[in-house]
């Protein structure tokens, strides 16, 4: 199965400053890759599909760039409620599978 | 607005069998690919498997480490999807997820927790 690995393992942000969250496949997945975003004691919630399609409700601070083995979920000037752990998947191949997280926390 | 609602959660020794349900609502779920997505505690999501629409022939799709003890159903008249789960190991203790998923998951339910333990 394809190993999604995601870095950083957590970033300390401080609010109104920008994210970069990196994502990298074990091989191609196309643009075939979603970002997911889990508050603790919350299911994840859909943030981006198709690499870079947000999500509907999803802020326009959210965006999500790559191809290929290579992708990056920026989030623009970080608000509060953007803590948590953040989440790549694949679905280009069988199974769908999700990196390990990035944890954003403010600084 | 979509709401999934799942249920059957709860501790069972190893070996033992539950039976998880999700009810939906909001959407038209006849039409919708559904997925069961998992999570260990303090471990990112893990798809289990996937049951396509009535239309694609409600043919499914599951994980190596459940294929043979699991099984996902539908019962379109009742919108509700369920998750049949044989010979329960230690290693699928977690909150076990529905989504509307075929690729991405596009929406979840809260989540009920397995706990299997002796």
């Amino acid at each position: 199965e394809i190993v999604m690995t995601q870095s950083p393992a957590t970033l300390s942000v401080s609010p109104g400053e920008g994210a970069t969250l990196s994502c990298r496949a074990s091989q191609s997945v196309k643009n075939i890759v979603a970002w997911y975003h889990q508050k603790p004691g919350q299911a994840p919630r859909l943030l981006i599909y198709d690499t870079s399609t947000r999500a509907p409700g999803i802020p326009a601070r959210f965006s999500g760039s790559g191809s290929g083995r290579d992708f990056t979920l920026t989030i623009n000037s970080l608000q509060s409620e953007d803590i948590g752990v953040y989440y790549c998947q694949q679905y280009n191949d069988w199974p769908p599978t999700f990196g390990q997280g990035t944890k954003v926390e403010i600084k | 607005e979509v709401h999934l609602v799942e249920s059957g959660g709860g501790l069972v020794e190893p070996g033992g069998s539950l039976r998880l349900s999700c009810a939906t609502s909001g959407f038209d779920f006849s039409d919708a690919w559904m997925s069961w997505v998992r999570q260990a505690p303090g471990k990112g999501p893990e798809w289990v498997g996937l049951i396509k629409s009535k239309t694609y022939g409600e043919t499914t799709d599951y994980t190596a480490p459940v294929m043979g003890r699991f099984t996902i159903s539908r019962d379109d008249s009742r919108n509700t999807m369920f998750l049949q789960m044989n010979s329960l190991k230690i290693e699928d203790t977690g909150v076990y997820y529905c989504t509307r998923a075929s690729g991405w998951a596009e929406s979840w339910g809260q989540g009920t927790l397995v706990t299997v333990s002796s």
